[in-house]
């Protein structure tokens, strides 16, 4: 059974800093991993999906690297601003459906 | 663009109540989701369905039901609402190649029961 989790549960941060999150999982036999962001009371935004067979996948200030054999998956956030505060998820395939982390909720302090 | 609406975005329905959560997504996916979300247990799958009339349940599936008899229509029933069904409900619907693509998700429906 995969298992995710996202460590830390929360950040604070000053607008401009980097940002970087961490997502571990116990199954290395990954088919994929995504990282989704959720707005307090919304639902899930897809933010990368990094196939198994990538060590990283960027858009604009987000990049989101694979490495599978530790079992770990680091998202980076460049030159954060204070629309960036929300929760982060990270979220795997394990069988039939997608398992979860808890999340980092992230406050970017303007 | 990718759509997934959810009939409420907030419910209060009383114990005992029958309470029906509608969503629907016109990306004409096969693969339809039901979720819970709760504070310190994360997201968790209610039930799934991959083509019309078809389910299967998730890792919580007691005191719910689902159906599909549309494409693009996925119902979440909750036949006698009690107090610990009280969380936010998200959909998500994603293309038949499951897992090896994203899911789209909607924007959730908080239920309290009271």
């Amino acid at each position: 059974k995969q298992e995710v989790t996202q460590i830390p549960a929360a950040l604070s941060v000053p607008e401009g800093e980097n940002l970087v999150l961490n997502c571990s999982f116990t199954d290395s036999a990954i088919y994929n991993l995504q990282w989704f962001r959720q707005d307090p009371g919304k639902g899930l935004t897809s933010l990368l999906l990094i196939q198994s067979s990538q060590r990283e996948q960027t858009s604009g200030r987000l990049n989101a690297s694979l490495d599978k054999s530790s079992g770990r998956s680091t998202l980076y956030i460049a030159a954060s601003q204070p629309g960036d505060s929300a929760t982060y998820l990270c979220a795997l395939p394990n069988d039939y459906k997608l398992s979860f982390g808890a999340g980092t909720t992230v406050t970017v302090r303007a | 663009d990718v759509k997934v609406t959810q009939s409420s975005r907030y419910l209060v329905k009383r114990t005992g109540e029958k309470v029906f959560l509608e969503c629907v997504q016109d990306m004409d996916h096969e693969n339809m989701f039901w979720y819970r979300q709760d504070p310190g247990l994360g997201l968790r799958l209610i039930y799934f369905s991959y083509d019309v009339k078809m389910k299967e349940k998730g890792d919580i599936p007691e005191g719910y039901s689902v159906s599909r008899e549309k494409k693009e229509r996925f119902s979440l029933i909750l036949e006698s609402a009690s107090t610990n069904q009280t969380s936010m409900y998200l959909c998500a619907s994603s293309p038949p190649e499951g897992l090896q693509e994203t899911q789209y998700f909607g924007p959730g429906t908080r239920l309290l029961v009271l």
